[in-house]
C-alpha cells in the first residue's frame, strides 16, 4: 500500500501570511496527487488534483506542485476562511486510496 | 447541479450492520464510480472501497473485507453501503463521494456524511 505522510501536522499562522505544506507519498506516485480542505463538521472540498491543477472555483492564491513521493501545497496569502484542515490523497489507479494524516491550520 | 444526498445518522449496537445510502442528482448516475470514506471523531479520512454504478462491480479496502457489501439501485440513482458486525471503533462518519475520471482517482462531489454511532 502506499503511505502517505504530511507535515507539519499543524501550523499557527496569521491572515495574510504564506503558508506551504508538504506531502510525501512512500513510493512514487508521479503527478497522481488531491488536495482537499476540510471544515468542522462539513465533507472535504476537491482544491487541487493532478498535483497542481486547480479545481473550478478555487480561489487562485492556492497552487500545488510536486511529482514523484514529494508535494506541496502552498496558501499564497492567508485568509479567514482558509483556516481549516488540509489532506493529500495518493490519487494513482492503485488502491487504497490513502489519505494523508492532515494539516491543521489555525489563527495565529 | 450535481448532489450526492446520503442518508440520516443512526446508533447502534454491537455486533448490528448498518446500511446508508447515497442518492445522486445532476449527472448521468451510472456514469461515475462511487466511493466511500469515513472519519472517525477527531481522525482522519480512511477508504473503504468503491462502487461502479453502472455494473454493479466492487472492490473494496482489505481492511473492510467481509464487513462492506456495496449495492446500488439505478431506478432511483442510489448506492448503498452496508457494514455488517460492527464494533465500537466503527463509530464515524461516512461520506460518499464521486470520482470524475477514468485515471485519477480523486474525489470531486461529496455527501453530506452520515453519523454512524455504535454503543451498548
Amino acid at each position: 500500500d502506499i503511505q502517505m505522510t504530511q507535515s507539519p501536522s499543524s501550523v499557527s499562522a496569521s491572515v495574510g501570511d504564506r503558508v506551504t505544506i508538504t506531502c510525501r507519498a512512500s513510493q512514487g506516485i508521479s503527478s497522481w496527487l488531491a488536495w482537499y480542505q476540510q471544515k468542522p463538521g462539513k465533507a472535504p472540498k476537491l482544491l487541487i488534483y493532478a498535483a497542481s491543477t486547480l479545481e473550478s472555483g478555487v480561489p487562485s492564491r492556492f497552487s500545488g506542485s510536486g511529482s514523484g513521493t514529494d508535494f506541496t501545497l502552498t496558501i499564497s496569502s492567508l485568509q479567514p476562511e482558509d483556516f481549516a484542515t488540509y489532506y493529500c490523497q495518493q490519487a494513482t489507479s492503485l488502491p487504497p486510496f490513502t489519505f494523508g494524516p492532515g494539516t491543521k491550520v489555525d489563527i495565529k | 447541479q450535481v448532489q450526492l444526498v446520503q442518508s440520516g445518522a443512526e446508533v447502534k449496537k454491537p455486533g448490528a450492520s448498518v446500511k446508508v445510502s447515497c442518492q445522486a442528482s445532476g449527472y448521468s448516475f451510472t456514469g461515475y464510480y462511487i466511493h466511500w470514506v469515513r472519519q472517525a471523531p477527531g481522525q482522519g479520512l480512511e477508504w473503504l472501497g468503491w462502487i461502479n454504478p453502472r455494473s454493479g462491480g466492487t472492490s473494496y479496502a482489505q481492511n473492510f473485507q467481509g464487513r462492506v457489501t456495496m449495492t446500488r439501485d439505478t431506478s432511483i440513482s442510489t448506492v448503498y453501503m452496508e457494514l455488517s458486525r460492527l464494533r465500537s471503533d466503527d463509530s464515524a462518519v461516512y461520506y460518499c463521494a464521486r470520482v470524475p475520471g477514468n485515471y485519477l482517482v480523486f474525489f470531486d462531489y461529496w455527501g453530506q456524511g452520515t453519523l454512524i454511532t455504535v454503543s451498548s
